[in-house]
């Protein structure tokens, strides 16, 4: 099915560890996205990129960083994971109008 | 600073009755405002509102969008067990920046 697929699913990390988040689209979006979701803060951008070859920061991105690998692949790291990173992390793509489409979600848990 | 703003947080109901979910923003620019509902996993599109006064509709769900007033209404009628979801409001001030609330969390109980 077409849309946006992340992995993994799930993860544990020790504090320090370092890990990358994999997210890939076939929709032929230019933009994609990363948040990640807290309970009762909703989601919040981590980066960003518009098209291949760029990226941004959004509201909250210390402690990460993402590639554009290619317009398809769009790639966030943790170079030293802490455990104020244990969310749940979403891939996005798309424009917003008319609105994203989101992958399933990766649950990331640093111990 | 861009904002928006769900109430209520959560909300249970009984199958069969109906619900008003509200949103309100302020941002420095506007674009479009949009619902999305999450299930389990992966948020999805609803609805999305650009103009003032003109209802969206699927089904039993409806939504409006007040643009002097700056906030938005997301109706349920006739709900049923399926549709307990977390259901996020999103205003897009720019392309490419999508600003969420927190959601409201609906439990329709049989």
């Amino acid at each position: 099915n077409a849309g946006v697929t992340q992995t993994p699913k799930f993860q544990v990390l020790k504090t320090g560890q370092s890990m990358t988040l994999q997210c890939a689209q076939d929709m032929n979006h230019n933009s994609m996205y990363w948040y990640r979701q807290d309970p009762g803060m909703g989601l919040r951008l981590i980066y960003y990129s518009a098209s291949e070859g760029t990226t941004d920061k959004g509201e909250v991105p210390n402690g990460y960083n993402v590639s554009r690998l290619n317009k398809r692949e769009f790639s966030l790291r943790l170079e030293s994971a802490a455990p104020s990173q244990t969310s749940v992390y979403f891939c996005a793509s798309g424009r917003s109008s008319p609105g994203y489409t989101f992958g399933s979600g990766t649950r990331l848990t640093v111990v | 600073e861009d904002k928006v703003v769900q109430s209520p947080l959560s909300l249970v109901v009984h199958e069969g009755d109906t619900v008003t979910l509200n949103c309100s923003y302020e941002v420095t620019n506007f674009r479009s405002l949009l619902w999305y509902k999450q299930e389990k996993k992966a948020p999805t599109f609803l609805f999305m509102l650009t103009s003032s006064g003109i209802e969206k509709k699927s089904g039993r769900l409806s939504s409006i969008l007040d643009k002097k007033e700056l906030f938005s209404i997301l109706n349920i009628t006739a709900t049923q067990t399926g549709d307990s979801a977390v259901y996020l409001c999103a205003v897009a001030p720019r392309d490419n920046d999508m600003r969420f609330g927190a959601g409201t969390r609906l439990t329709v109980k049989p």
